[in-house]
């Protein structure tokens, strides 16, 4: 089965400049995510979509980062204007509907290298 | 704040050697996952265990949990050069935090 996929692969922007990131999530899977890792560091959650709804997007800056996805199945995530420590890896994961247990494991995909300068 | 903390912060191994990380938690969880990250790729689900699991085995992993403990390893046997990765711990049933892994490496 064809897995997540993630346009584009690199990114080079400028500070103050917009950049936006697209995902495509495996097919039947209603859950989306957007994950920011910073070099180093763990990946962290910035966006959680049920279909089209937004379960948590606690930790997404809405100053100047947008997400949407239209129809429960692609997304994109915007960055407006992009600052020098919004520099990492934008990763996009799908994921079945929830059990009783919670979500079970998630599918990433290959990640956006965003880099500002 | 990451839920997960990975020890140590990185491995270097011999091939052929076992290689052991080890996870610790705050929170009572309901299951615990480990993926794998190869250098700039996106991470590849490895095993997840229940709160009611003590042991799990895929392959030349084994992942135990200790919930008294509130803590996980992962157990690589046999280690390969392939293995060359990090390897993250994540928690929560509605929301995944990461810790910030562990890297392996695995020389020839």
């Amino acid at each position: 089965e064809a897995g997540v996929a993630q346009s584009p692969r690199y990114k080079i922007i400028e500070k103050r400049q917009s950049v936006a990131f697209w995902c495509n999530p495996i097919s039947g899977h209603a859950t989306l995510y957007w994950y920011q890792q910073i070099l180093g560091q763990g990946p962290k959650l910035l966006i959680q979509f049920q279909n089209n709804g937004v379960v948590d997007d606690s930790q997404l800056p809405k100053d100047r980062f947008s997400a949407e996805r239209l129809k429960g199945v692609d997304s994109t995530l915007k960055i407006q204007p992009a600052k020098l420590e919004d520099s990492a890896v934008y990763l996009c994961a799908s994921s079945l509907d929830p059990g009783l247990a919670g979500f079970g494991e998630q599918y990433f995909g290959p990640g956006t290298r965003l880099t500002v300068t | 704040s990451q839920q997960g903390e990975e020890d140590p912060q990185a491995l270097s191994i011999q091939e052929g050697e076992n290689a052991t990380m080890n996870c610790s938690y705050k929170t009572s969880i309901n299951n615990l996952q480990w993926y794998r990250q190869n250098s700039g790729r996106g991470l590849v689900h490895l095993i997840l265990i229940r709160s009611n699991e003590r042991e799990k085995h895929s392959g030349r992993l084994r992942v135990t949990l200790d919930t008294s403990k509130k803590s996980s390893s992962l157990l690589i046997t046999a280690s390969r050069a392939a293995d060359t990765a990090s390897y993250f711990c994540a928690t929560g049933d509605y929301k995944l935090s990461f810790g910030a892994g562990t890297t392996v490496t695995v020389r020839a």
